[in-house]
Parts: C-alpha cells; sequence; structure tokens
C-alpha cells in the first residue's frame, strides 16, 4: 500500500500561469517532505522541501504548503516555464534514511 | 563536484548471466541507496547504507547482492534475474548528518533488461 500519493498523472498549463501539483500521505510519523523534479533520462533532483514543523517554504517561483491535518501537501510553481516540463515526484520520510516516494505528476507547461 | 555517476546506463542480460551495476560519488556522503523504478511506479526502495554498512535491506530477494567497498563506490550484483526484474535502477547519496533534512542526490540510473 503507497503511503505517498499522487493521484494526478499529469497536469498540462499555460506558460506564465500557476502549475499547482498535489501528493497526500497516509503515515503521520512522516516529518519530513521533499519534491523532485525528474528530467528524462536522468535522475530525480532535488527541489524544494518542508519540515514537519512548517506549513510553508518558498523558494523562488517554487512554495511547497503542508496541511498536516489533511496529510496533505502541494507544491506551486508561479510563474510556470516550459523549462519546468518535467515529472514531478513528492517525498515523504520519518526515518533518516527512509524515503517513501510518489508516484509522480508529469507536468506539461505549453508556450 | 555534486554528481552521483552510474554505469552502465543501459545492460541488457540473459536470465542465467552475472553483471554488476556501479555507483559513485564524491561528495564525502556516507549513505548510498539503491532504488528499483519500474514504468509510471514511485522508485521503491532496495537497500541502504550507511557509513559502508547495510543498515535497510526492503526484503530484496538475494538474486540481488549490494555491496559498499568504500565510502564513495557502491555496486549492485545481478545473478539469475528474472523478466520481471527488468527496471530502472537508481542510486542515490546523502550526506547522513543525522539532519531530517538531509536530501538525497540522485544518479541518471541503469536502464536494465532482463531476456
Amino acid at each position: 500500500d503507497q503511503q505517498v500519493k499522487q493521484n494526478s498523472p499529469s497536469l498540462s498549463v499555460q506558460e506564465g500561469r500557476i502549475s499547482i501539483l498535489n501528493c497526500d500521505y497516509t503515515n503521520s510519523m512522516f516529518d519530513y517532505f521533499l519534491w523532485y523534479k525528474k528530467y528524462p533520462a536522468e535522475g530525480p533532483t532535488f527541489l524544494i522541501s518542508i519540515s514537519s514543523i512548517k506549513d510553508k517554504n518558498e523558494d523562488g517561483r517554487f512554495t511547497v504548503f503542508l496541511n498536516k491535518s489533511a496529510k496533505h501537501l502541494s507544491l506551486h510553481i508561479v510563474p510556470s516555464q516550459p523549462g519546468d516540463s518535467a515529472v514531478y515526484f513528492c517525498a515523504a520520510k520519518y526515518n533518516f534514511n527512509k524515503f517513501y516516494f510518489g508516484s509522480g505528476t508529469k507536468l506539461n507547461v505549453k508556450p | 563536484d555534486t554528481e552521483v555517476t552510474q554505469t552502465p546506463k543501459h545492460l541488457v542480460m540473459g536470465m542465467t548471466n552475472k553483471k554488476s551495476l556501479k555507483c559513485e560519488q564524491h561528495m564525502g556522503h556516507r549513505a548510498m541507496y539503491w532504488y528499483k523504478q519500474k514504468a509510471k511506479k514511485p522508485p521503491e526502495l532496495m537497500f541502504v547504507y550507511s557509513y559502508e554498512k547495510l543498515s535497510i535491506n526492503e526484503s530484496v530477494p538475494s538474486r540481488f547482492s549490494p555491496e559498499c567497498p568504500n565510502s564513495s563506490l557502491l555496486n549492485l550484483h545481478l545473478h539469475a534475474l528474472q523478466p520481471e526484474d527488468s527496471a530502472l535502477y537508481l542510486c542515490a547519496s546523502s550526506q547522513e548528518s543525522g539532519l531530517a533534512s538531509d536530501e538525497q542526490f540522485f544518479g541518471p540510473g541503469t536502464r536494465l533488461t532482463v531476456l
């Protein structure tokens, strides 16, 4: 049973608009959450993270929101750019070395 | 150097072959990981090495045998694999500083096909 879920396999957004990628989790023990971005033929690269003691973390165009009561986090990209087109993975952990990944959302930003 | 390298990029092997996947990092990271990823699925953790000792084995079949010769290298030895083992095998490393904020750095993966 997947403990981290990304229910939207794909998302299409116009350049300049906001992209919102969602992630749900089931394990209330998770204390750290991360977003990774993956281009074809490359490994995932770290994008942004948030600790469970926070509800928002911002880095440039990327903001991650955490709603612990709903066990939900989201990644906002504003403004979206064509270079943001990739697969985005949500990940969570409660043990320093054990990461749980969602199945990914493929984002397509149209020029 | 913030790179994790993996060789080979592609590997095709028969069910009776013995082969090895290699992973290398020079970031001074003390934790290294093997993941398996099937198409449209999340990466699944296989093994974790912490300070060159195996700390997590996610009940992986014995036909997969990990090895960590030193803090920079991680191998995955393959023997008598099945066609369903065909997947992308990702290596990752992290600092192991004891902080929850340690993120993982991933290699590009080895695309394995078992005939």
